[in-house]
Formats: structure tokens, C-alpha cells, sequence
């Protein structure tokens, strides 16, 4: 148990809706991150947040977007959803922002991920 | 920038087989590599790291060594075990050091 919580765990929804994916980060860790992992795109890093503020950004659609809130659990908000975005969702938390040079890069440590998949 | 390159699976072993996986990365200056593993059903997490050249990273029996000249930190395992089967990720920051880039996953199956 990596100590990081998402929910739910399944999720199936038709195309043209929006979701709504929780993460609660480990005790202490104040980064957020939020993977998608599908099968043919492999493992996608979307977004990071740091204490609530956005840090990095991957390759994140602008239907998508994300918040972290002030007692630091995240929500992954998909919206307009199309077949294509069904695919397995991770998030991860560290404990610093854990990227800058000389900082070096904290350890992740990944939820079980939420299943998405869209009718 | 930087990127990863990993060897494409399923690799299927049977048990106490010698196993090696290939990273090879392109990178500007000398980052932390590390290999992440995705058991079945669960998120990543950690197998091993090296922050610098010449470090040999290792945990669970898996071993990784940094070499700069050959810019590769392949995955070793002298004798797999069934409960090895997982899939397994190369990885190394970005050259803004803000993000990390992952390889697209070697799937490993041992048969007992």
C-alpha cells in the first residue's frame, strides 16, 4: 500500500459526459501528479501540482483539467469525453516539487489508478 | 531533450532464469535514471535509482547500472522468480528537470 488513494476505482461513462477523479496524497507529500496509461499510448504524464499551485505540465487536453485543493487531495476533471480517453488513470504524490536542479527528483508513489471507460 | 529508449516485450522467462531489460537514454549532463514496477492490478512504484555515473542501483535482487559511456541502464536479474511478472518502466527527468519521461514498459511473464 503506497499510502495514496484514488477513487473510485471504475468508472464507465458515454461519450460526451464529464468525470470527476479523486487523489488523496500520501501523509506529508505536497506534489500531485496525474499519469493516464493506456494501451497504445503507453504511460502519459498529464499535470503536476505543488501545495496547490500548478508545477508541470504534460501532455494534458484542454478538456482536461485539474485543481489541488488546500488539504492537498487533487481531482482530475475529463469532460467532453471520447472513446479514445478510456484508459487506466494514476495518480502519484511526492513529497517536495522534487524537480529542480540540485533538489534532486523525490520518489513517487503511485495510487492503484482509476479504470475509465467510456461507452 | 531528454528521452528513453526501452526494449519492446513480453519477454517470457521461465523461473530462475537470467533476465536483462534495456534502457537507453539520451540526456543532457548526467540525471538520475530509475526503473519503476507495475505489478498486476496496482499503480508504479520504485524498484531502483542511480543519481550519478558508474552508481549501481539495486533492490529485490534487480540491479542497474549507470553507464555513461554506452548511455544505458539496463535491468538485471540473475533468477526470476513467477512473482516477477510485472511490467517495468526506464525513466529519467526531463532536460527542465520538471517532469519526469518514461519508457513505454517492458511486460515480463515467468512461468513456474
Amino acid at each position: 500500500d503506497s499510502g495514496v488513494t484514488q477513487t473510485p476505482k471504475h468508472l464507465i461513462t458515454a461519450t460526451g459526459q464529464r468525470v470527476t477523479l479523486r487523489c488523496s496524497p500520501r501523509s506529508g507529500d505536497l506534489s500531485v501528479y496525474w499519469y493516464q496509461q493506456s494501451l497504445d499510448q503507453g504511460l502519459q504524464f498529464l499535470i503536476q501540482y505543488y501545495n496547490g499551485e500548478e508545477r508541470a505540465k504534460g501532455n494534458i487536453l484542454e478538456r482536461f483539467s485539474a485543481q489541488q485543493f488546500p488539504d492537498l487531495h487533487s481531482e482530475l476533471n475529463l469532460s467532453s469525453l471520447e472513446l479514445g480517453d478510456s484508459a487506466l488513470y494514476f495518480c502519484a504524490s511526492s513529497v517536495g516539487w522534487g524537480m529542480l536542479a540540485g533538489e534532486g527528483l523525490h520518489e513517487q508513489f503511485f495510487g492503484p489508478g482509476t479504470r475509465l471507460t467510456v461507452l | 531533450g531528454n528521452s528513453v529508449t526501452q526494449m519492446e516485450g513480453p519477454v517470457t522467462l521461465s523461473e530462475e532464469a537470467f533476465l536483462t531489460i534495456n534502457c537507453t537514454y539520451t540526456a543532457t549532463g548526467y540525471p538520475s535514471l530509475f526503473w519503476y514496477v507495475q505489478y498486476p492490478g496496482e499503480g508504479l512504484q520504485l524498484l531502483l535509482k542511480a543519481t550519478k555515473a558508474d552508481d549501481k542501483g539495486s533492490n529485490k535482487g534487480f540491479e542497474a547500472t549507470y553507464r555513461k559511456e554506452t548511455t544505458s541502464f539496463h535491468l538485471e536479474k540473475g533468477s526470476v522468480q513467477v512473482s516477477d511478472s510485472a511490467v517495468y518502466f526506464c525513466a529519467l527527468p526531463a532536460g527542465n528537470n520538471r517532469k519526469l519521461i518514461w519508457g513505454l514498459g517492458t511486460s515480463l511473464a515467468v512461468n513456474p
